[in-house]
């Protein structure tokens, strides 16, 4: 069975700043995808970032990257000129064959002037 | 597109009444997925559906638990009898995907149901 871990309950942040939110994986499996989603306060979630495993490049959006390290199984997420309405739940997620996404625990992050 | 949409976004009930979730996933998607959200647990997978069939029910935690898709277009979640402890925010997700294939998932707003 895949799993999830994110290491990191909280962090703080202040605006404009760059923060790194952690995450590794245990899977069997050698083709997989992993994910960013984030869960603000109106609790919709809303997916940030996607990389597919047999990709070495690491996938960027806007201010949004990840630091993918497949050997270690770690997906770390960096958001760079971190702004207010970043503040939210980010969750870690992964899916293999079997197209079910599971999820790590979250990270909360606050962004402070 | 309209999105993933569920219905109701709120629901207070009774314990010992039959709640009854909805979902209208996104036209065309072949996958829905039903997700649970809890302080304690975190989100968990309850159930998927793949071309309407159920694939993977492991996640359903009791019988008092039920789910069915009848058509592409619309699934229901039912608990009966609801507990307080079923109190959580119930989410459901729709994907266009092949199996493995990793395609993008998704969410609906989630229905926040509270048994008292």
């Amino acid at each position: 069975a895949q799993t999830v871990t994110q290491s990191q309950p909280e962090m703080s942040v202040q605006e404009a700043e760059t923060v790194t939110l952690s995450c590794t994986y245990d899977t069997s499996e050698n083709n997989y995808y992993l994910f960013w989603y984030k869960q603000p306060p109106s609790r919709q979630m809303i997916l940030v970032i996607r990389q597919e495993a047999y990709k070495q490049q690491n996938a960027t959006e806007n201010r949004f990257s990840v630091n993918f390290q497949k050997a270690a199984k770690s997906f770390s997420l960096k958001i760079s000129d971190s702004q207010l309405g970043d503040t939210a739940m980010y969750f870690c997620a992964f899916t293999g064959t079997a197209s079910k996404l599971t999820f790590g625990t979250g990270t909360r992050l606050q962004v402070t002037l | 597109d309209a999105g993933v949409i569920q219905s109701p976004r709120h629901e207070v009930t009774e314990m010992g009444q039959e709640v009854t979730l909805r979902c209208k996933p996104i036209s065309g998607h072949n996958s829905l997925f039903w997700y649970r959200q809890t302080m304690m647990r975190g989100l968990e997978l309850l159930i998927y559906f793949n071309n309407n069939v159920p694939i993977d029910d492991s996640g359903m935690p009791e019988d008092r638990f039920s789910a069915k898709m009848p058509n592409a277009s619309f699934s229901t979640l039912k608990i009966q009898p609801s507990e307080p402890r079923d109190s959580a925010v119930y989410f459901c997700a729709s994907s266009l995907a092949l199996i493995g294939q990793g395609g993008g998932y998704t969410f609906g707003s989630g229905t926040r149901l509270t048994v008292v």
